[in-house]
């Protein structure tokens, strides 16, 4: 079946502007996850979804990162006023739910995001 | 918290040569174990996993790895290693049973096949 897909693959943008990054999670898959690779960071916890409650938001860098998820399915990660050091693979991952219990998560082939 | 480490940031081995990727973590309760696998330009791909039961666990690509709790170890070894391996493997954990959410990762081996 299908996997994680992300849109778009590459983003470049001039520092100061604003950029949405979208995941598409396995159908079914009720948890959905954005992380962050970077070079001097490594792989970085950005929020979690997990059905209708609320978000966790632990891993978000700043106030310009914010993250919907509509209709239980699609998600949007957006950067307000981008900077430098947001340049970095966005990745989105997604999992099944079993009460008390963790998940695999699949993830999705990223967006380079380069900030000029 | 749970903390992973992979002390080779970087392993060269010659094709058809045995290797051992070390990944060595630390929680103060119960968590699941997974090996995910990086090709160039790709996302993260699932090479194996331990949730319970049997200690060694086999993945694809002939992959496996031993779940040490003693030593706090899961290190992953494949007896011989093909050009295609080329890739950076990460060891990820989390906590086994607080329900879903976020994986703990490794900083990352970059293993490189030599011909």
């Amino acid at each position: 079946g299908a996997g994680v897909s992300q849109s778009p693959s590459n983003k470049v943008t001039e520092k100061g502007k604003d950029v949405e990054l979208r995941c598409d999670p396995i159908s079914g898959h009720t948890a959905l996850y954005w992380y962050r690779q970077s070079l001097g960071q490594g792989l970085e916890f950005l929020i979690y979804f997990q059905g209708n409650s609320a978000p966790d938001k632990s891993g978000l860098p700043s106030d310009r990162f914010s993250a919907e998820r509509t209709g239980g399915s699609v998600s949007t990660l957006t950067i307000q006023r981008t900077q430098q050091e947001d340049s970095a693979v966005y990745l989105c991952a997604s999992s099944s739910w079993t009460s008390g219990r963790a998940n695999t998560q699949y993830f999705g082939p990223g967006t380079r995001l380069t900030v000029l | 918290a749970q903390s992973v480490t992979q002390l080779d940031s970087q392993v060269p081995v010659f094709e058809e040569a045995p290797v051992e990727l070390r990944c060595n973590y630390s929680s103060s309760v119960s968590v699941y174990l997974f090996w995910y696998v990086q090709y160039p330009n790709q996302g993260l791909q699932l090479l194996l996993k331990y949730l319970s039961g049997s200690t060694l666990v086999k993945g694809i690509n002939g992959f496996e790895a031993e779940f040490n709790k003693s030593q706090t170890s899961f290190h992953l070894r494949k007896p011989s290693v093909h050009i295609s391996d080329t890739a950076e493997y990460f060891c990820a954990v989390i906590r086994s049973n607080f329900g879903n959410e976020k994986l703990t990762f490794g900083t990352g081996t970059r293993l490189t096949i030599i011909p």
